[in-house]
């Protein structure tokens, strides 16, 4: 079974661009869910979805960064405009609830470095 | 290859030798933790995971101690070997939020023969 897939693994942008990066969660998976990643740091959550509504999006800076679930299956994240603290790397994972725990699968995620 | 971070706390452990590497947890009203192995270029991978209403769990080569006193969470890795290589988080999960995880810094794991 495939896991989470993301696209692309790499963008170099420039500051005041747009962004845009793209998440396949794996099949079955209604939950998808999006980090940001700093160096040296741990994940930390930017939105989550349950099916198409988002459920958790506090961390997210909406004066430019958007998020949406496409047909309930594929989701992106948008930066618009970027800027030179965007850079980071991105992560994408779904999530599948059994047993009464929550168990997240993550993607390999997207490095976006803005000059 | 790519480097998760730069700076983060080291453990470096000969091969064959077993590694304990420790996590804090900030929150005492988190039930549930989990430890995720991050490899270089990659995203993070599930290990092990544990509830609060337990304190010690193993799996293959892996065991996990969590000790809600102190608020302290242990990955113990035997016989580590060069694969184990990587920046290994904590990450903790709210009561009132069950799929909001919390991840700790993380800790890099070097395997030298």
């Amino acid at each position: 079974e495939a896991g989470v897939v993301q696209s692309p693994r790499y963008k170099i942008i420039e500051k005041k661009q747009p962004v845009a990066f793209w998440c396949n969660p794996i099949s079955g998976h209604n939950t998808p869910y999006w980090y940001l990643q700093n160096l040296g740091q741990g994940p930390e959550l930017l939105i989550r979805y349950e099916n198409e509504e988002a459920v958790d999006d506090s961390q997210l800076p909406k004066d430019r960064f958007s998020a949406e679930r496409l047909k309930g299956v594929d989701s992106t994240l948008k930066i618009q405009p970027a800027e030179l603290g965007d850079s980071a790397v991105y992560l994408c994972a779904s999530s599948l609830t059994w047993g009464g725990k929550n168990e997240q699968f993550f993607g390999p995620g997207t490095r976006l470095t803005v000059l | 290859g790519e480097s998760v971070g730069l700076h983060l706390p080291t453990l470096s452990v000969q091969e064959g030798d077993n590694s304990i590497i420790n996590c804090a947890y900030s929150n005492s009203a988190s039930d549930y933790f989990i430890w995720y192995k991050q490899e270089s270029g990659k995203g993070p991978q599930f290990i092990i995971d544990i509830r609060s209403n337990m304190d010690k769990r193993q799996g293959q080569r892996v065991t996990v101690l969590l000790n809600k006193t102190v608020k302290h969470l242990s990955l113990q890795i035997a016989a580590t070997q060069p694969g184990d290589s990587a920046v290994y988080f904590c990450a903790e999960n709210m009561r009132y939020n069950t799929d909001k995880l919390i991840f700790g810094t993380g800790t890099r794991l070097q395997v030298f023969p």
